[in-house]
């Protein structure tokens, strides 16, 4: 079953602008992840944030960590029409199994 | 190698037969995971295999059948479906204990 929601469902930009996605979670969870699913395809990681962290960058990607509103937010710097996808959080808690968001598909416009 | 592979990449079925989608990663990971995914939805976990052991069936029909036959290999056998288990079927692949999971590309599957 779903565990993240995520807003908004749907965001478009122009390239060179920053795009914010935010996911909250209901239960507690050992870390949340960031994955990226171009069309139709399989999903790719972008980073993990531990539980106990509050943020990490990774290149052009910032993420936060508030598990007091158990959320989080991902932040995509100077966007480019490559980044163009839907973006996915992932929150694990049980052993092994890994429930993702709804997901939001970003349309980066050139 | 930092791949997982599926195959096939499509697959049309109808309601009667039997069908395999294969998975398989050279990884050494001990954890390997089916998902499923609707068109603008997220994946949903069906399976998860740790050490080769179902560890995880997320109360996924009968007419999907997980299989694992050894550390590289993971098979989902098909057999009796119906048109609304059309879907992209996703494999993935970790280290586990929530960790980073490793995806391939999916089998796009339809039931006719």
């Amino acid at each position: 079953s779903q565990q993240g929601e995520e807003d908004p469902q749907a965001l478009s930009i122009q390239e060179g602008e920053n795009a914010t996605m935010n996911c909250s979670y209901k239960t507690s969870i050992n870390n949340l992840q960031w994955y990226r699913q171009n069309s139709g395809r399989g999903l790719v990681h972008l980073i993990l944030i531990r539980s106990n962290e509050r943020e990490k960058h990774s290149g052009r990607l910032r993420v936060t960590l508030d598990t007091s509103k158990k959320s989080s937010s991902l932040l995509i710097t100077a966007s480019r029409a490559a980044d163009t996808a839907s973006y996915f959080c992932a929150t694990g808690y049980e052993f092994d199994d890994m429930r993702f968001g709804a997901g939001t598909r970003l349309t980066v416009k050139p | 190698d930092t791949e997982v592979t599926q195959t096939p990449k499509h697959l049309v079925m109808g309601m009667t037969n039997k069908k395999s989608l294969k998975c398989e990663q050279h990884m050494g990971h001990r954890a390997m995971y089916w998902y499923k995914q609707k068109a603008k939805k997220p994946p949903e976990l069906m399976f998860v295999y740790s050490y080769e052991k179902l560890s995880i069936n997320e109360s996924v029909p009968s007419r999907f059948s997980p299989e694992c036959p050894n550390s590289s290999l993971l098979n989902l056998h098909l057999h009796a479906l119906q048109p609304e288990d059309s879907a992209l079927y996703l494999c993935a692949s970790g280290s586990g204990e929530r960790g980073t999971q490793y995806f391939g590309p999916g089998t796009r599957l339809t039931v006719l």
